[in-house]
């Protein structure tokens, strides 16, 4: 049962522009999202996270949006840097302790 | 800065061995977790463990899997007997809270042959 849907296995931006990373769900009752980087030979790394109460959050270069309705959130990296080239999960949590991850998206970023 | 770390980073085993994954939490974390990710596909939650019990768990953490928290500070993962498709990396992870962000150990990558 997919609740998290990465529909993009890979991206290609380049270096300076804009990546986009979209995730998916299907369950209305996860309330809270996260973002996490994952290189190779690596367990993953937090990045950034959302609670179900907000529509935008913004950590530097990284921005999550929230939409609630369209049940889809977004990543957006800008500007876009080589040391970002990584695979990025999302992952959304309800109550209890699970947390549902998507399939992730790998991203390259090209110089 | 605090870091989750698990050994061993690799592991090969026969079918139907015993094997046992290792994590040391961060130190004062309260919730503990393990993943696995099959190569190529998704990270897949098999069990979270609060107060010395589990929490929850999935489909996937049946009978032959099992957790414990044997001295306070480690944190472990049995598989019984191994099947060829247990084959995957295992990441374990610990949170202060829940939901909270859960921080990631490095993982153990488990090959069955």
């Amino acid at each position: 049962d997919q609740q998290v849907k990465q529909n993009s296995p890979s991206l290609s931006v380049q270096e300076g522009r804009i990546s986009i990373l979209n995730c998916d769900y299907t369950n209305s009752m996860f309330d809270y999202f996260l973002w996490y980087k994952k290189y190779p030979a690596e367990g993953p790394t937090f990045l950034i996270s959302i609670s179900s109460i907000k529509d935008k959050n913004e950590d530097g270069r990284f921005t999550v949006f929230l939409n609630k309705s369209a049940k889809h959130l977004s990543l957006h990296i800008v500007p876009s840097q080589p040391g970002d080239s990584a695979v990025y999960f999302c992952a959304a949590h309800h109550t209890g302790n699970q947390f549902y991850f998507g399939t992730g998206t790998s991203l390259t970023v090209i110089p | 800065e605090p870091e989750v770390t698990q050994t061993p980073s690799h592991q090969v085993t026969q079918m139907g061995q015993e094997v046992i994954l290792r994590c040391v939490p961060i130190s004062n974390h309260l919730y503990f977790y393990w993943y696995r990710q099959i190569l190529g596909q998704k990270v897949e939650f098999l069990v979270s463990f609060y107060n010395n019990e589990i929490s929850e768990k999935s489909e996937i953490f049946d009978d032959q899997f099992s957790v414990e928290r044997p001295d306070g500070s480690n944190f472990t993962l049995k598989i019984r007997s191994t099947k060829l498709e247990d084959s995957a990396m295992y990441f374990c992870a610990s949170s202060e809270w829940v939901p909270e962000t859960q921080y990631f150990g490095p993982g153990t990558r488990l090959l069955v042959l």
